[in-house]
Formats: C-alpha cells, structure tokens, sequence
C-alpha cells in the first residue's frame, strides 16, 4: 500500500518567515495530494490541495508543488502568522479508485511572535 | 465547505462493553465514508472506507469483527466497538465524501476512554 513520509515533525519560525513542510510517497499512481491543518483538539480542515497534473498551485500565502517523477511534494506557507501554528498532515490518494488518504505522519508548526 | 457531524464527541466506557459512534453528512449525500484512529501526537491511520449500502473494506491489520461498520445511509455511517479494552482508547475521527469528489470533509472526532 502507499507510503507516505512527513518532514519535518516539528518546525519553528519567527513570524513573517516562511515555513516548508515536505512528503513524499511510495505509489506511483497516487494522484491527489491533499494537505491539511489540525488545530489542537480540533477537526483536520482542508487547506490546500493538488493533483498529478499540475506542478504547482498556490492560494494566497499558502502554496503546494509537486513532482511526480521524485515522488515528492511540499508545502509551502509565506509570511508565517500565529494562527498558522498547528500541526500540518499531508496525504496521498489515488482518486476515483476508492480515494482513500493516506496521511503523513504530521508537522507541528509553531511561529514565534 | 460541507458539514459532517461525529457523535458522541467524548465517551467512556467499561472494559468489554461496546460504544457506537456515528458519522453524519449534514447538507451533502456522502457515498463514501472513512474511519481514522489518532494516537496522540500522531497521524491520522485509516481503519476502514465504507460505502453505502456495502461492506466496509478494512485496512490490513484492522479486525473487522472489533469494528463494526454500518453505512446504512447516503448521510449516515456508524462505527461500533465491540467488547472494548484499555487498548481501545484513542481519538476515533469519520470523513465523508460525495459522490465524484476528490475532498474528504472530517468529523470532530470522537475520543473514547476504556476503563
């Protein structure tokens, strides 16, 4: 089944920085990348998202690439504030064949004010 | 985004008693429905994917006969776990999506303490 590694798993910026999160997969025929934030206590909320046809997509400060040859993809978060502080997972799906997710093992992401 | 509902958002229970969680698609017709255990600190660990109206197929490792999915409902899926032990307890989260959707939309969880 599909492997997926997070890294790193703990992460701290200054405020204003930039913060990359990077994974990478195992199954070649995985094809949506989703990426999502999990406040403490809280419910995994959809941030950003990507599929194999597109090497990279971005929303305001927050922004994804992929490359399928390396099998990896990042993310990507611009002029960090507080309340981005949370832990980030990625995953990897295979669309239209049961789209489960596998996720990445997380990154706790804490940006000092 | 769309709403799921997981209840209840907290539960204890005795060692060897059973717990029914259940996952709702509030304003969208869920065709699949998914289980995920966390430990703390941890990720997010497929259990089972359900679709309507069939059997759950469980991931590798997963005993089906402890977890019991129904998804009797395009809006509802329920997980139950039968004769629970101290081993049981974590943080049970439900995602759903539509039909043709690549998202998947989470429940709030539910964290179940065995005694």
């Amino acid at each position: 089944g599909e492997n997926v590694e997070q890294h790193p798993s703990t992460l701290s910026v200054q405020e204003g920085d930039s913060a990359v999160i990077k994974c990478t997969y195992s199954d070649s025929a995985s094809n949506y990348f989703p990426w999502y934030k999990q406040e403490l206590g809280k419910r995994p909320q959809l941030i950003i998202d990507i599929r194999s046809n597109v090497g990279e997509k971005k929303d305001q400060r927050i922004a994804v690439t992929l490359n399928k040859t390396a099998k990896h993809f990042s993310l990507h978060i611009t002029e960090t504030q507080p309340e981005d502080s949370a832990v980030y997972f990625c995953a990897a799906s295979i669309a239209n064949t049961g789209n489960q997710f596998y996720f990445g093992t997380g990154t706790s992401l804490t940006v000092i004010p | 985004g769309a709403v799921v509902s997981q209840h209840p958002s907290w539960v204890i229970c005795k060692s060897g008693t059973s717990v029914k969680i259940e996952c709702r698609s509030l304003d969208f017709q869920a065709t699949t429905m998914f289980w995920y255990r966390q430990f703390p600190k941890q990720s997010l660990m497929l259990m089972a994917t359900s679709n309507e109206g069939s059997k759950a197929t469980y991931e590798q490792g997963v005993e089906k006969d402890k977890f019991l999915i129904n998804h009797a409902s395009l809006t509802l899926s329920t997980l139950t776990v039968t004769s629970a032990h101290p081993e049981d307890s974590s943080f049970y989260i439900c995602s759903a999506r539509g039909g043709g959707w690549y998202i998947q939309y989470f429940g709030a969880g539910t964290r179940l303490s065995v005694l």
